[in-house]
């Protein structure tokens, strides 16, 4: 089975710009995460989808940060516009339901310059 | 709020045991995970405790003391490939949310 697909991989773009991160969960996972990680901050919960539903965004740092879930198989982050303190990696993660343990995509390496 | 402590660093060799203690402050709690990470690697789900006691698996076992708001992770016949950051994290609502310690860097020497 495929797990959690994040794109792009890496990304290094300059400060200012419009960053858009991507996830696709496993199938048939309804619930879905978005962590950012740093070494200053470690893994921190961004924002919890239920049902494509964004059930609690008290993670996200900014107004320039928002996400997305318009259906069951994808999601997207998105930072605009992009500050260097925005680098880190970010990870997308499901879970079939509430009590279930988390998978975790490969994570997408952000740098902003 | 939530916070969670465990030591940064830990150093073990081969075949040995070692225990990495979690000790957590949270609003509400539902469990205790443990999730293991590589350098330049994803997490990696380890084991959840929601109840008191001993959970097995494998080489692995995690505790769980509510009373106590303590736990921890016991890894046994240590190998070189557990050589990694192991995370404890809080779940502290019924809808799965994580809150994650600092991680605990656990070297393995031969």
């Amino acid at each position: 089975d495929a797990g959690v697909i994040q794109s792009p991989r890496h990304e290094v773009t300059e400060m200012g710009q419009e960053v858009t991160l991507r996830c696709k969960p496993i199938s048939g996972h309804n619930s879905l995460f978005w962590y950012r990680q740093t070494m200053m901050r470690g893994l921190e919960l961004l924002i919890y989808f239920n049902n494509n539903v964004p059930i609690d965004d008290s993670g996200m740092p900014e107004d320039r940060f928002s996400a997305k879930m318009p259906n069951a198989s994808f999601s997207t982050l998105k930072i605009q516009p992009s500050e260097p303190r925005d680098s880190a990696v970010y990870f997308c993660a499901s879970s079939p339901h509430s009590n279930q343990p988390q998978h975790f995509g490969d994570g997408t390496r952000l740098s902003i310059l | 709020g939530q916070s969670l402590e465990q030591p940064s660093e830990v150093t073990a060799v081969e075949g040995a045991i070692v225990q990495i203690n979690c000790t957590y402050q949270t609003s509400g709690f539902y469990g205790l995970s443990w999730y293991q990470q590589h350098d330049g690697g994803a997490p990696t789900f380890l084991s959840y405790n929601a109840l008191d006691g001993l959970e097995e698996t494998g080489r692995f076992s995690s505790f769980l003391s509510r009373s106590d708001s303590y736990g921890y992770l016991l890894l046994q016949e240590l190998q070189m490939k557990d050589s990694a950051s192991y995370f404890c994290a809080v779940d502290n609502n019924a809808g799965n949310m994580l809150t994650f310690g600092g991680g605990t860097r656990l070297m393995v020497k031969p």
